[in-house]
């Protein structure tokens, strides 16, 4: 069974500061996405990563996979409280359809 | 784009009741998917349908959860009887596409007391 871990699982800080969340698992994934869900909502799409060692940056979100494509990070620049939100990663293992979601990292951003 | 829609939004039951969720994924994409999401935790898969075939439901509670997707088009997801553990939002999602990147529908919360 596959499994992510995300660190960490809250993260509260003011606004202007950088973060970064991690995406974390024994597993080989094909593709890794993230997501940010907001509340009373579904998640949506942020990025797709697929090749090891792959960036790709988002305005002020800079996303990173794995040389082994086994983790990510994601890394937000100068946090603004529009960015408050429920951080998904989730992964496609190799083969399969489907998507495996990590618990999810809760951001908070303090005016 | 119409993007994908569920109904009801709320849903409140007492347990051992039976309760039915309905989603209309985006026009096109054969692929459904039914997620739990249970609060503070990531939506886990419950089925995933390509087209009107289940392509993978071995995360189903199968003796009180069904699916169905007829025509491949709508979905229906029941529950009968739920439990106080079934309390979670139930979330709908459709894809298409290489990387299966998917896209969610705003969820039915559901509360069973």
């Amino acid at each position: 069974t596959q499994l992510l871990e995300q660190s960490p699982q809250f993260l509260s800080i003011q606004e202007g500061e950088n973060l970064t969340v991690y995406c974390n698992s024994s597993s080989v994934f094909s593709s890794l996405q993230w997501y940010r869900q907001e509340p009373g909502e579904g998640p949506v799409l942020l990025v797709t990563v697929v090749t090891g060692g792959e960036v790709k940056k988002l305005k002020r979100l800079t996303f990173q996979f794995g040389d082994a494509r086994k983790d990510s990070s994601l890394h937000i620049t100068a946090a603004q409280t529009g960015d408050t939100g429920l951080y998904l990663c989730a992964g496609r293992p190799r083969g399969a359809q489907k998507l495996v979601f990590g618990q999810g990292t809760r951001l908070t951003i303090n005016p | 784009e119409a993007g994908v829609a569920q109904s009801p939004r709320y849903k409140i039951i007492e347990k051992r009741q039976s309760v039915a969720f309905w989603c209309n994924p985006i026009s096109g994409h054969a692929t459904l998917y039914w997620y739990q999401q249970i609060l503070g935790q990531g939506p886990k898969l419950l089925i995933q349908f390509q087209n009107n075939g289940v392509v993978d439901d071995s995360q189903l509670p199968k003796d009180r959860f069904s699916a169905e997707r007829l025509k491949g088009v709508d979905s229906t997801l029941k529950i009968q009887p739920a439990k106080l553990e079934d309390s979670a939002v139930y979330l709908c999602a459709s894809t298409f596409g290489s990387y299966n990147e998917q896209f969610f529908g705003p969820g039915t919360r559901l509360t069973v007391l």
